[in-house]
């Protein structure tokens, strides 16, 4: 099965910067995605890593080390509608690709 | 990007009746669909793998009886939640998974029993 770790709420200012932490223990690990989901809403991609390393897309950064089983999403320059909840998701290498998610973490950005 | 749809978006029944939720893959084929289920809260728990033209599979926990999917084509799955109750109330969200890329999700289904 999966385990998957990430904190449940972070604060930050806006402009300024969050890391969200995520670990992991899974067998046949084949990429870690990070979503953002409002209240109420789907989730929306935003970013995928499957090799070690930064993966940077705007404000947006995710890294990985399946060494270790850590990821994380770097988000810059914070704004007010990054107010949202942070899912980290692993995805296992079996036929049916399925991803099992961690419980999300909170981030509320303050003026 | 891929574009997934659900239909209804919210739905309020009374306890012991059935719902359907309609999930669309709108401009791809979809070999694969997913259905998750999220309460308040709480991040998406994976109900059931859907394949087309093949029996779904359920995870551990979730049972096939009274949560019934048909993936009768490339771009739609159903899921039909039989003898509802209360605590079946939850955000039902389904994906579809474009072959080599990542899932995709819809807006997902807001489900209140009374």
């Amino acid at each position: 099965g999966q385990n998957i770790d990430q904190p449940t709420e972070m604060t930050a200012t806006e402009g300024a910067i969050v890391q969200i932490n995520c670990t992991y223990q899974t067998s046949g690990f084949n990429g870690l995605f990070w979503y953002q989901q409002h209240a109420g809403e789907a989730p929306t991609f935003l970013s995928y890593n499957v090799l070690d390393g930064l993966e940077e897309k705007g404000r947006f950064s995710s890294f990985l080390s399946r060494s270790k089983g850590y990821s994380y999403l770097l988000l810059k320059e914070l704004q007010m509608k990054d107010s949202a909840s942070y899912l980290c998701a692993v995805r296992s290498g079996s036929n049916d690709y399925k991803l099992s998610f961690g419980a999300g973490t909170t981030v509320t950005v303050r003026a | 990007g891929a574009v997934v749809s659900q239909h209804p978006s919210w739905v309020i029944c009374k306890s012991g009746t059935s719902v359907k939720i309609e999930c669309r893959s709108l401009d791809f084929q979809a070999t694969t669909m997913f259905w998750y289920r999220q309460f308040p809260k709480q991040s998406l728990m994976l109900m059931a793998t859907s394949n087309e033209g093949s029996k779904a599979t359920y995870e551990q926990g979730v049972e096939k009886d009274k949560f019934l999917i048909n993936h009768a084509s490339l771009t739609l799955s159903t899921l039909t939640v039989t003898s509802a109750h209360p605590e079946d109330s939850s955000f039902y969200i389904c994906s579809a998974r474009l072959p080599g890329y990542e899932q995709y999700f819809g807006p997902g289904t807001r489900l209140t029993v009374t």
